[in-house]
């Protein structure tokens, strides 16, 4: 199947740095997605972008599908934006859409 | 945006019962759920896609009979977990797709301890 790699696996940072979070995929996807997931386990959709740039506040994210990786930028950390950071890819197998996750980034930030 | 509700958030069961997970989405119909598990600090792994009106495909190593799906309708799937061991508390996470493609949104979560 699909491997989803992610990179770094740990970050600490200092509220106000900025950083960038990055997911390789070996194969071609049909959609790709970042997630917080949140210290209570909640997981909330940050972006749906199987390719291209996307701003959302302080965080965004570009997808370069022909060279198989995507960036999430995080700009201003915040405690809040403590938590882990999955990246998720959807590829077609036998016919179905299966969602594979990275396994993630444990992001902390320190006040 | 779309919304899909998970309950319980918790349950302590004792071990040899059975407990029963529900995932709804509450404003779009889901002909295809997820159910994903997740130990400490790992990340999540995929147990079977839920297909309405139709037997759920289990990924490889997931045990059918020990984790019964039933997508009875286009808004609820339900994960059982019968006769439970210590060994299955885990953090147990639904996911459907709303339909129009626009990726995959999750529910809160069940957090099952079995004592």
């Amino acid at each position: 199947g699909i491997q989803v790699e992610q990179s770094p696996p740990d970050l600490i940072l200092q509220e106000g740095a900025n950083s960038t979070l990055r997911c390789n995929f070996s194969d071609s996807v049909n959609n790709l997605q970042w997630f917080h997931q949140n210290p209570w386990g909640q997981l909330i959709n940050l972006f749906y972008i199987p390719s291209g740039t996307k701003q959302n506040g302080r965080l965004s994210a570009t997808t370069v599908a022909t060279e198989r990786y995507s960036l999430l930028y995080i700009s201003s950390s915040q405690t809040t934006d403590s938590g882990v950071y999955f990246c998720a890819v959807e590829s077609i197998t036998g016919g179905s859409y299966i969602p594979t996750f990275g396994r993630g980034t444990s992001l902390i930030v320190h006040p | 945006g779309a919304v899909v509700s998970q309950h319980p958030s918790r349950v302590i069961c004792k071990s040899g019962t059975s407990v029963k997970i529900e995932c709804r989405s509450l404003d779009f119909q889901a002909t295809t759920m997820f159910w994903y598990r997740q130990f400490p600090k790992q990340s999540l792994m995929l147990m079977a896609t839920s297909n309405e009106g139709s037997k759920a495909t289990y990924e490889q190593g997931v045990e059918k009979d020990k984790f019964l799906i039933n997508h009875a309708s286009l808004t609820l799937s339900t994960l059982t977990v019968t006769s439970a061991h210590p060994e299955d508390s885990s953090f147990y996470i639904c996911s459907a797709e709303d339909g129009d493609h626009y990726g995959y949104t999750f529910g809160s979560g069940t957090r099952l301890t079995v004592v």
